[in-house]
Parts: C-alpha cells; sequence; structure tokens
C-alpha cells in the first residue's frame, strides 16, 4: 500500500472556497482507490461526506464536492461555513486495504 | 435510529489481550460489511480492518500492523461485532471507532462506509 498524503492545513474566509487533496505515493490517484472524504470536529466521531470520488451521503452539505484534479483526490468547498472549521482526513482503497491521508485542519477566518 | 455503540475499552499491560465489541441496532445488521478503524491521542485515523458479510463468505482484511494479532468477528444472530487483540503494543492506544458499510448497487455493489460509532479508548501501557 502507499502512503497517502494531505496538506496540513488550509485556511479559508467565511464564503470562500478551497480545495484540499489527497496523493498517493504509489502514483496517480484513480476512481479505482475509491477515495473517501470524512470530517471530523474535536471530541467527535468522523462523518462521511464524500465516497467514491464524488458520490456524497444523505447529510452531506452541497457546498461539498469530490472529484480527480491533477492525479490526486480532491474535496472543494464553496462558500465555507464556520461550522465546516474541523479536521478533514481522506481514505484511499489497495485492492481492498484501505490507508488513511495524514488529515487536513481548516480553519474558516 | 441506527445505533453502533463500542465497548470493551479499558487499560491493559503490553503483551495483553482485550476483546472490543460494538452492538448494532436500528438496522438488518447481517446485510452489511463492519470496519473497525481507530485513532490514537492527537493523532489521525487508521484503518484497522473489515469482515464482510454472509453473501460475501465474512471473509476479513486487516491493515499490515495489525495482521496476524487483530482478528475481526461477528455474531449476525446478535447484532455484534467484535475485535479480539492479543499481543498489546503501547503503539495500540487509540480510540477503536466501529463503522457500517452500505451496499451501493449503481457503483458495480460497492460497499462504502456511511455510519460510525462514537469509539470506545484502548490503553496499552505497564
Amino acid at each position: 500500500q502507499g502512503v497517502v498524503t494531505q496538506e496540513p492545513s488550509l485556511t479559508v474566509s467565511p464564503g470562500g472556497t478551497v480545495t484540499l487533496t489527497c496523493a498517493s505515493s504509489t502514483g496517480t490517484v484513480t476512481s479505482g482507490h475509491y477515495p473517501y472524504w470524512f470530517q471530523q470536529k474535536p471530541g467527535q466521531a468522523p462523518r462521511t461526506l464524500i465516497y467514491a470520488t464524488s458520490n456524497k451521503h444523505s447529510w452531506t452539505p452541497a457546498r461539498f464536492s469530490g472529484s480527480l484534479l491533477g492525479g490526486k483526490a480532491a474535496l472543494t468547498l464553496s462558500g465555507a461555513q464556520p461550522e465546516d472549521e474541523a479536521d478533514y482526513y481522506c481514505l484511499l482503497s489497495y485492492s481492498g486495504i484501505y490507508v488513511f491521508g495524514t488529515g487536513t485542519k481548516v480553519t474558516v477566518l | 435510529e441506527v445505533q453502533l455503540v463500542e465497548s470493551g475499552g479499558g487499560l491493559v499491560q503490553p503483551g495483553g489481550s482485550l476483546r472490543l465489541s460494538c452492538a448494532a441496532s436500528g438496522f438488518t445488521f447481517s446485510d452489511h460489511y463492519m470496519d473497525w478503524v481507530r485513532q490514537a491521542p492527537g493523532k489521525g485515523l487508521e484503518w484497522v480492518g473489515r469482515t464482510k458479510n454472509k453473501v460475501n463468505s465474512y471473509i476479513t482484511l486487516y491493515a499490515a500492523s495489525v495482521r496476524g494479532r487483530f482478528t475481526i468477528s461477528r455474531d449476525d444472530s446478535n447484532n455484534s461485532l467484535y475485535l479480539q487483540m492479543n499481543s498489546l503494543k503501547t503503539e495500540d492506544t487509540a480510540v477503536y471507532y466501529c463503522v457500517r458499510l452500505s451496499l451501493v448497487q449503481e457503483l458495480n455493489n460497492y460497499y462504502y462506509m456511511d455510519v460510525w460509532g462514537k469509539g470506545t479508548t484502548v490503553t496499552v501501557s505497564s
């Protein structure tokens, strides 16, 4: 399996747009890695935002979207809200063995 | 209401064993795959392993860091998931989460992680 790397931290202004990325040490991230994105707030369990690259859960706000971008998986937050301040983790599948990314702390400021 | 409740965490010495449980309610447990995910204090998430359902032969998969030491099992008659942890190391100290996976038929029968429990804390220390 690979090592999965994310930006350690990103800052976005309220109402602004930010893109988080998820890179694999083995090369290009593809739909075959079934990329996930999870949100975790302090003291809470994670919750699933995006699965299989771009599919949203029923509770995922419309301002979140997933894609493949420049050989990486990407999570774009458009129109950031104060409640979006959290840690975000991606997850990739390597033939059924899963590896989480290093996580990105998003600050809305 | 769909619910996953983990239990069995606690303090254990290095080299010891512990069995975690996850009680599921509010859904047909036997239809779903189930995962364990852990998070060391102040650190990121780590996937521990998976059990598939009966239709998929209860196949289990493990992260390299726990393979050979941890065993995932399930009891569909009791709506319960288990994680048997042996030969515990200090680096196994973490909050352990139970996660449900649901079928997405439109994605070629892909199962995705949708519901998380609140976690149970395991501390490995002398």
